[in-house]
């Protein structure tokens, strides 16, 4: 059972639409969560991290997170084709030994021109 | 600026020969190191972090070892490798807990 499921496992969204994903955490302890993107063959790259309850947008990018529930969404608004990747949600807890990371499988973008 | 380099890019390995995958970081001082392994499709995995030198901590078991012999170097590695070690190993820095981890370029293993 994972404990950091993410949903839809893939997605294709026309340019310039909206793509929005989606993350929960099973594990009660967790405090923060991570938005990562890898592109086919490269390793991941940090997009957004949250901590608080409320949203948080930098440029196209904006995330969500409800700490009751332990969910974190992902909106990526005027989607381009270069935003086509695998996006990688992970948690981790304040008392984590050694800051581990719990990933959730992906969700695999394709943005269609 | 900090960097990451791994090495080798990409290994071919025979199952049942030794593997040694090597990390060093360059321009940060005691940063927390940390090995991950992603099979092909699938999610990334954490195996071992160190926080100092000399220490490592093992998060999965998948018969292999770490060590960091220096400050700046995280050393992976088995004696025997297995058809399931095959993937895509990711060795990752932070500049201590609650901080984001970045990742370095990555080695992709096959064994045949």
């Amino acid at each position: 059972q994972q404990k950091v499921q993410q949903s839809p496992e893939s997605l294709i969204v026309p340019e310039g639409g909206m793509a929005s994903l989606n993350c929960t955490s099973s594990d009660r302890n967790v405090d923060y969560f991570w938005w990562y993107r890898q592109h086919s063959g490269k390793s991941p790259k940090m997009l957004m991290s949250i901590f608080s309850n409320g949203e948080k947008e930098e440029g196209r990018f904006t995330v969500h997170l409800n700490k009751a529930s332990l969910h974190t969404s992902l909106h990526i608004r005027d989607s381009q084709p270069s935003d086509s990747a695998l996006y990688l949600c992970a948690a981790s807890g304040a008392n984590s030994a050694g800051n581990k990371l719990t990933f959730g499988i992906g969700t695999r973008v394709l943005v269609r021109p | 600026a900090q960097t990451i380099h791994q090495w080798p890019v990409a290994e071919i390995k025979a199952v049942g020969s030794p593997l040694s995958l090597g990390c060093t970081i360059k321009g940060k001082s005691s940063p927390n190191l940390y090995w991950y392994w992603q099979a092909t499709g699938g999610t990334l995995q954490q195996l071992f972090y160190s926080i100092t030198v000399g220490q490592v901590e093992s998060v999965v078991q998948l018969n292999l070892s770490a060590s960091r012999p220096k400050d700046d170097q995280f050393i992976l590695s088995t004696e025997k490798l297995l058809l399931s070690h095959s993937g895509f190993y990711l060795c990752a820095w932070s500049p201590g807990t609650v901080y984001e981890q970045y990742f370095g370029p990555g080695t992709r293993l096959t064994v045949l």
